[in-house]
């Protein structure tokens, strides 16, 4: 079946430590996206991707890294620079030519203490 | 500078009844507007969208209403039904972003 997934749908971390959150879709779609998910914040855009190799900053794109190597992964690192990294993060991906319609993986919990 | 809002952190609804969730934007050039519907601790699912050609588009139990000179859309829901408990996000495009409002929670009522 094709869809996206993350991992793991849990991640417990330390303070200071860098982490990656993972992101694969296989439904070949060019463009994926991140957001984070706060209580009463809504969904905030972390980075976006159009194409391999290419990648623009969101709103809230401090503290994060992203690359696109392949097609298929978008993998999120949240480095010890990110001052509130305990959200709720979900990644995206969306079909060309169906405006912005946005297909959302699980979502990845990430807690540091 | 919220560019997408959803006023209502959260709304009640009998079941059966009809559910109105509402939504404000200010950036008149969005030209593209979805709702997603979200459980918790899961990614958030596709519901309806509609251009901004467009007035209203209707699937199902589902309707949703642009007003682009107030620069509000709404979405409703009815009859509504337990499995509609759960976080509407209202969301608008603009070229390749796509801004999220904050959410609100639908309550259905028993």
């Amino acid at each position: 079946d094709g869809g996206i997934t993350q991992s793991p749908k849990y991640l417990f971390r330390k303070e200071g430590q860098n982490v990656t959150l993972s992101c694969e879709q296989n439904l070949n779609h060019d463009a994926m996206y991140w957001y984070r998910q706060d209580p009463g914040q809504g969904l905030r855009l972390i980075y976006y991707s159009q194409i391999v190799n290419d990648f623009q900053k969101g709103d809230i794109a401090e503290g994060y890294s992203v690359s696109r190597e392949k097609k298929e992964s978008f993998p999120l690192t949240v480095t010890s620079a990110q001052k509130n990294p305990t959200a709720f993060y979900l990644c995206a991906s969306r079909p060309p030519g169906r405006g912005l319609l946005l297909y959302f993986g699980p979502g990845t919990r990430l807690t540091v203490t | 500078d919220q560019q997408v809002k959803q006023n209502s952190p959260s709304l009640s609804v009998q079941e059966g009844r009809i559910s109105i969730l509402n939504c404000d934007y200010t950036n008149s050039m969005f030209d593209y507007f979805l709702w997603y519907k979200k459980y918790p601790a899961e990614g958030p699912t596709f519901l309806i969208s509609i251009s901004s050609i467009k007035d209203k588009n209707e699937d199902g139990r589902f309707t949703v209403f642009l007003n682009k000179s107030a620069k509000h859309l709404s979405l409703h829901i009815v009859p509504s039904q337990p499995g509609d408990s759960a976080v509407y996000f209202c969301a608008a495009s603009r070229d390749d972003k796509i801004i999220f409002g904050k959410g609100t929670r639908l309550h259905i009522l028993p």
